[in-house]
């Protein structure tokens, strides 16, 4: 019964790093979002997968680029990390288009870049 | 585009009391709207949703809520507030553009209830 599960969950990088967070759903749900949580600002779509091989940008894509090489996962990369990239990254999954039923959400990636 | 507000940052409530937390929209069309919870250190999870129909929606945890057309409102309400219920509550509302189709959040409100 894991549903959808984030890794890693903690994550320090130093400005000009690069890293993957990779989110892994066993629902079979054919979308797949990745968000970021910053206070005051709720949360912002950065990309997301309507399906296996397809990815889309969302509000704030910059700096980050995405994979849907299987359709259980769904990876975010990080090429080179900026400070303002310091953020709660939450992955989430749907069974159909998020804007017609419920969203599972991981339980977040807190990611610091200094 | 779509977008939803929440005008409280932070909402505190007796135990005991009823809770009522605000969320306004601003759509074109007609509205699909969500209430999502965030407990400490988790991610979202799903209270209830309003697609048509009627007014009232009863979701998850005895919360429920009320959409308003008219005020183009949809508070999130429960009648006796626990303790438990402390968390961030985000109202989200659905956006649709061409071919996508993804929901738009609320800056969120934290409720805190007070034993």
């Amino acid at each position: 019964n894991a549903g959808v599960t984030q890794t890693p969950k903690f994550r320090v990088l130093k400005t000009g790093q690069s890293m993957t967070l990779l989110c892994a759903q066993d629902m079979n749900h054919e979308y797949m979002y990745w968000y970021r949580q910053d206070p005051g600002m709720g949360l912002r779509l950065i990309h997301y997968s309507v399906g296996e091989g397809t990815t889309a940008k969302g509000e704030v894509p910059d700096g980050y680029n995405v994979s849907r090489l299987k359709k259980q996962n769904f990876l975010l990369g990080l090429e080179s990390a900026a400070p303002s990239q310091t953020s709660v990254y939450f992955c989430a999954s749907s069974y159909e288009a998020l804007g017609g039923t419920e969203a599972f959400f991981g339980q977040g990636t807190r990611l610091t870049v200094v | 585009a779509q977008s939803v507000a929440q005008p409280e940052d932070q909402v505190n409530v007796a135990e005991g009391n009823p809770l009522t937390v605000k969320c306004t929209y601003s759509v074109s069309g007609n509205p699909y709207l969500f209430w999502y919870v965030q407990y400490p250190n988790r991610g979202l999870q799903f209270l209830l949703k309003y697609i048509t129909g009627d007014n009232l929606v009863k979701g998850s945890y005895g919360f429920e809520a009320e959409f308003n057309k008219s005020q183009t409102s949809f508070h999130l309400k429960k009648p006796s507030a626990l303790v438990s219920d402390s968390a961030l509550y985000f109202c989200a509302v659905r956006d649709i553009w061409g071919r996508d189709d993804k929901i738009i959040f609320g800056k969120g409100t934290r409720l805190h209830i007070l034993p």
